[in-house]
């Protein structure tokens, strides 16, 4: 079956612009989460959305966003972007994001803001 | 704060011998626990879990170990095999669906 899949793969952006992300999960899934990588802190949780509604929250400022759509497929928006923006963004899906459910991440989307 | 910890950036292992990585954590009520593998462009992808109500999980090559006393997860790979290089990331949740705590990853060099 097809998996995560995370457009667009690399991008471009100045600082003070905004941008905006997309995930579509693997078919059946509902959970959506969204992860950023970079080199000095790992991956950091975003946001989690399931069915609709945000479900979970990590520490990020409010520039950070998201939703999700009836299909399952989310977005994640980040306004005013700053240059420490510039990091991997992960999306991952899961069935129902329950506890033990395993989760499956996208190929990631790279963003450079200069 | 990082409440999960990897603290070998890196690991270099000869071909054939066991490979073992360490993860610490400080959140007591994390429960369930995911080793991830990752490619240089790929996303990471699952490899193993172990739930707080064991202490060993194996999967072929793969066994996860927890310490819940010493808040310590390892992961041992035998034999370790070229293909098996890649960075590893630790990762720990509580009962709370999807939002796992990452640590920083540790990059295994499997030298022929």
């Amino acid at each position: 079956k097809a998996g995560v899949t995370q457009t667009p793969r690399y991008l471009i952006k100045t600082r003070g612009q905004q941008v905006t992300l997309s995930c579509s999960p693997i078919s059946g899934h509902r959970s959506v989460s969204w992860y950023q990588q970079t080199p000095g802190q790992g991956l950091q949780f975003l946001f989690e959305y399931f069915s609709e509604t945000q479900r979970n929250k990590g520490n990020f400022p409010g520039r950070f966003s998201g939703r999700q759509f009836s299909n399952s497929r989310s977005e994640m928006n980040v306004s005013t972007l700053e240059l420490g923006d510039s990091a991997l963004y992960l999306c991952a899906s899961s069935l129902d994001g329950t506890e033990f459910d395993t989760i499956y991440f996208g190929e990631g989307s790279w963003l450079t803001v200069v | 704060d990082q409440q999960v910890k990897q603290n070998s950036p890196s690991l270099s292992v000869q071909e054939g011998r066991i490979s073992i990585l360490n993860c610490d954590y400080t959140n007591s009520m994390f429960d369930y626990f995911l080793w991830y593998k990752k490619y240089p462009a790929e996303g990471p992808t699952f490899l193993i879990s172990i739930s707080s109500i064991k202490d060993k999980n194996e999967d072929g090559r793969f066994t996860v170990f927890l310490n819940k006393s010493a808040k310590h997860l390892s992961l041992h790979i035998v034999p370790s095999q070229p293909g098996d290089s890649a960075v590893y990331f630790c990762a720990a949740s509580e009962d709370t669906g999807n939002q796992f705590y990452f640590g920083t990853g540790t990059s295994l060099t499997v030298i022929p």
